[in-house]
């Protein structure tokens, strides 16, 4: 496609469920990352892909919290167990090349989840 | 020292004026500065971005002022216009020698341009 697209758009779930988010990146982007957006933390990073490896996984917040890419392509970031605190905007940004190129991530929509 | 410091929170301006955001980093491996703008509902969008060899980067109405020494860069929106309203990011990044490129973003900046 010809940007970052996200699924779901909105997600509302019931605390203690899991939830699944997918992203899909712009063809040919080697890197890909996983952000937070949320009131009070404002945006922050969590999972960086080069490839299908994940090198950086230092934002995630607690080991309820996963990422997966496959094929060089589609990536699914999954939170177990939910939890109140964990409703943000998440966000994915695809980037043509990983350590030494230009440095442009271009973001998607953004999955809206709401935890109950 | 990854933080990267952003003012003001929120700024009105008529339109036709120019608004400016200011961002400051401690972290001095920061290589690229982009900036972002996003409208409510959707990702944020790159405008602008600058590297630490140059002062000064102008795309159409939006400037970047770069100061390597003072550690500080800020935006400028030449003949702001109501659909410039939105909320603006800054971030960092080291790109050379930086292993992941990761962004560290300000905290935003409401910008309201009123008609």
């Amino acid at each position: 496609g010809a940007g970052v697209s996200q699924s779901p758009s909105n997600k509302v779930t019931e605390k203690g469920k899991d939830v699944e988010l997918r992203c899909d990146p712009i063809s040919g982007h080697t890197a890909l990352y996983w952000y937070r957006q949320s009131l009070g933390q404002g945006l922050e990073f969590l999972i960086y892909f080069q490839g299908n490896s994940a090198p950086d996984k230092s934002g995630l917040p607690s080991d309820r919290f996963s990422a997966e890419r496959t094929g060089g392509s589609v990536s699914t970031l999954t939170i177990q167990r939910t939890q109140q605190e964990d409703s943000a905007v998440y966000l994915c940004a695809s980037s043509p090349g990983g350590s030494g190129g230009l440095g442009e991530q271009f973001f998607g929509p953004g999955t809206r989840l709401t935890v109950l | 020292q990854q933080q990267v410091k952003q003012s003001p929170q929120s700024l009105i301006v008529q339109k036709g004026g120019i608004p400016i955001i200011n961002c400051a980093y401690e972290n001095t491996a920061f290589d690229y500065f982009p900036w972002y703008q996003q409208f409510p509902g959707k990702g944020p969008a790159l405008l602008i971005a600058i590297r630490p060899d140059v002062s000064e980067k102008k795309e159409g109405r939006f400037t970047i002022s770069f100061n390597k020494s003072a550690k500080q860069f800020s935006l400028h929106i030449m003949d702001s216009q109501p659909g410039d309203s939105a909320t603006y990011f800054c971030a960092a990044t080291v790109i050379y020698g930086g292993a992941t490129n990761k962004l560290i973003f300000g905290t935003g900046t409401l910008l309201a341009v009123q008609p």
